[in-house]
């Protein structure tokens, strides 16, 4: 994990609802990135931030929000829209040179 | 655009033999290639990775290849240990700074 902590390890959700997953890092790196994990899919980009305060689509934002008001903090939203937020959610970080290190995952559950 | 195809997806090994897993990737930018290893449950930890202006790189049991001029590398697993069953991830980055995954690769090893 290396300084990077996901929150919480388990989060169920009703229908309709939103919910927030937390990303917190103290290494000081400046990009952050969220992926979404499901069985045979390898892992999907959903949003990524290089900077605080700026941040890009990935592969599949559509359903989700994020903000990046804080170097240490990059919250990733899940909304009603996201039809199937069935999965297991990683965030990352990384500096400049390229190596990413991951937090140990939000594995979201809709009831 | 970046894509990053990886081979096999499944891969199944004696105890003592050697695992290769394999990716091909299109984007000529990219100069960072990691390799990740995934446990159930838990969020994907970098292993070894290798940089654009290296051919080869040894750490311990495992090796990274890269060969540019084909857009392939290459992970090389030798004296395989049932601990090494696991998913492997590989990836790269190029002039977008984000990382690709390819889809996972399934290693079995075998007592």
């Amino acid at each position: 994990d290396g300084g990077i902590t996901q929150s919480p390890k388990y989060l169920f959700r009703k229908e309709g609802q939103n919910v927030t997953l937390s990303c917190e890092q103290n290494l000081n790196h400046d990009a952050m990135y969220w992926y979404r994990q499901d069985p045979g899919q390898g892992l999907r980009l959903i949003y990524y931030s290089q900077i605080v305060n700026d941040f890009q689509k990935g592969d599949i934002a559509e359903g989700y929000s994020v903000s990046r008001e804080k170097k240490e903090s990059f919250p990733l939203t899940v909304t009603s829209a996201q039809k199937n937020p069935t999965a297991f959610y990683l965030c990352a970080i990384s500096h400049r040179r390229g190596e990413a290190f991951f937090g140990q995952g939000t594995r979201l559950t809709v009831v | 655009g970046e894509n990053v195809e990886q081979h096999p997806s499944t891969l199944s090994v004696q105890e003592g033999d050697s695992a290769v897993i394999k990716c091909t990737y299109s984007d000529s930018a990219s100069n960072y290639f990691p390799w990740y290893k995934q446990e159930l449950g838990k969020g994907p930890q970098l292993i070894i990775d290798i940089r654009s202006n290296v051919g080869e790189k040894k750490d311990q049991r495992i090796a990274v290849t890269l060969n540019k001029t084909a857009k392939h590398f290459s992970l090389h697993i030798t004296e395989t240990q049932p601990e090494d069953s696991a998913v492997y991830f590989c990836a790269q980055q190029g002039g977008s700074e984000k990382l690709v995954f390819g889809k996972g690769t399934k290693l079995t090893v075998n007592p």
